[in-house]
């Protein structure tokens, strides 16, 4: 039981450069997110996603597009990067069952580097 | 505004005090409060999750309470421990999670 993985772990993007981060999880959540952080700042939630075939945009969405084509992957897609966009980014899954009161598990994390 | 605010920024300290972190928030109406570590270049693991309904939870050497009415949630570490030293979250619940910026704890043998 991997949990939640995300591919890659780094990556270095010059400006105006496209990228795509892969989010997995293992455990039959319907809920998954990606979140941003930053120094100095809490994590932020760029976009969410409650099941397969939906999502909606969370605090910060401009400039990320996602997919969740499958139930157990969500997608974060960067489509004209920008310095700005350099970060670290979380992707968190929580099960439908039990409601709001669930836990959300997270990923390692994926730091990207944008020149 | 929907915000989180955790004092200290930073705590050191040695091996084997008692410590309290703490965590204010805005909303009262809230799901619940979760209290996570976050190692250096690693991800978030949950420590404690209080309910709305609840005033306290404890996991071995910590123990976290919520008081809803005050927005106010502190995290107790006993005996406090080199391996004990990270970023310390306490997001809450309203249908998102809000998160501020943590408190940086570091345990010194």
């Amino acid at each position: 039981n991997a949990g939640v993985t995300q591919t890659p772990k780094f990556r270095v993007l010059k400006t105006g450069q496209s990228m795509t981060l892969l989010c997995a999880q293992d455990m039959n959540h319907e809920y998954m997110y990606w979140y941003r952080q930053d120094p100095g700042m809490g994590l932020r939630l760029i976009h969410y996603s409650v099941g397969e075939g939906t999502t909606a945009k969370g605090e910060v969405p401009d400039g990320y597009n996602v997919s969740r084509l499958k139930k157990q992957n969500f997608l974060l897609g960067l489509e004209s990067a920008a310095p700005s966009q350099t970060s670290v980014y979380f992707c968190a899954s929580r099960t439908l069952a039990g409601g709001r009161q669930e836990t959300q598990y997270f990923g390692p994390g994926t730091r990207l580097l944008v020149l | 505004k929907q915000e989180v605010t955790q004092i200290p920024a930073a705590l050191s300290v040695p091996e084997g005090e008692n410590l309290v972190l703490n965590c204010s928030f805005t909303d009262s109406a809230i799901y619940n409060l979760q209290w996570f570590r976050q190692d250096p270049g690693k991800g978030l693991t949950s420590l404690l999750l209080i309910q709305s309904s609840q005033r306290e939870q404890t996991s071995g050497r910590l123990n976290a309470s919520l008081d809803k009415s005050s927005g106010r949630s502190t995290l107790y570490i006993a005996a406090s421990q080199p391996g004990d030293s990270a970023t310390y979250l306490c997001p809450y619940n309203t249908d998102k999670l809000i998160f501020g910026t943590g408190t940086r704890l570091q345990v010194f043998p």
